[in-house]
């Protein structure tokens, strides 16, 4: 079945690098996203990846992905207090005429010391 | 960037009445729009699939006489809670897509609690 996976919860201190990580099971998967969501608001996109890639970099923001390993991870170098947020992976299962449904992982809590 | 647009925010209704919430997409047209719920503290859980000119997609455990979905064109979808109860208070998100590979944007989300 479609599963993802993700721990619950990351502590770091203001300045030190975060990096949340995340595990999917369908091999069929087309992109591997990671959306951000602040308390009391929606998900804001913070970056994609295809499965044909292995890494993906956007200013702070680092994904790499192993797919033999079904795994995701997202780096944010130089974690700033405005990062504090639930992090969410998500896997979009192909399904015909429609790559959108998306499923989610349970969210990565990240609080920010600073 | 794209952006999809919630409303409203926040509502607070009385049990027995009805609420609609509205999902635009300002800057793109979305073929497809997704709705789900989310409880405090959890994942979100995928609802519905709303199609432009055709019925809605449940997913199973959804109410579709309950949770009435209408995307009557392809900046606008509403999810309609019929005869609001207090299990139904949540927060709801809806989410667009232009179609095909383009990833998805997501609403601020509605505030749902129902007294």
């Amino acid at each position: 079945g479609e599963d993802v996976e993700q721990s619950l919860f990351l502590s770091v201190r203001e300045g030190d690098s975060s990096v949340i990580n995340c595990t999917y099971t369908d091999s069929s998967s087309t992109y591997l996203y990671w959306y951000k969501q602040e308390p009391g608001a929606g998900l804001q996109l913070l970056t994609y990846i295809f499965s044909n890639m292995d890494m993906k970099q956007d200013q702070r923001l680092t994904v790499l992905l192993n797919k033999k390993d079904k795994h995701l991870s997202l780096r944010i170098a130089d974690t700033q207090t405005g990062d504090s947020a639930i992090y969410f992976c998500a896997e979009s299962i192909r399904w015909p005429g429609n790559t959108g449904k998306l499923i989610f992982g349970q969210g990565t809590t990240l609080q920010v010391k600073p | 960037g794209a952006v999809v647009s919630q409303h409203p925010s926040r509502v607070i209704c009385k049990s027995g009445t009805s609420v609609k919430i509205e999902c635009r997409s300002l800057d793109f047209q979305a073929t497809t729009m997704f709705w789900y719920r989310q409880f405090p503290k959890q994942s979100l859980m995928l609802m519905a699939t709303s199609n432009e000119g055709s019925k809605a997609t449940y997913e199973q455990g959804v109410e579709k006489d309950k949770f009435l979905i209408n995307h009557a064109s392809l900046t606008l979808s509403t999810l309609t809670v019929t005869s609001a109860h207090p299990e139904d208070s949540s927060f709801y998100i809806c989410s667009a897509s232009a179609g095909g590979s383009s990833p998805l944007h997501f609403g601020n989300g509605t505030r749902l609690t129902v007294t």
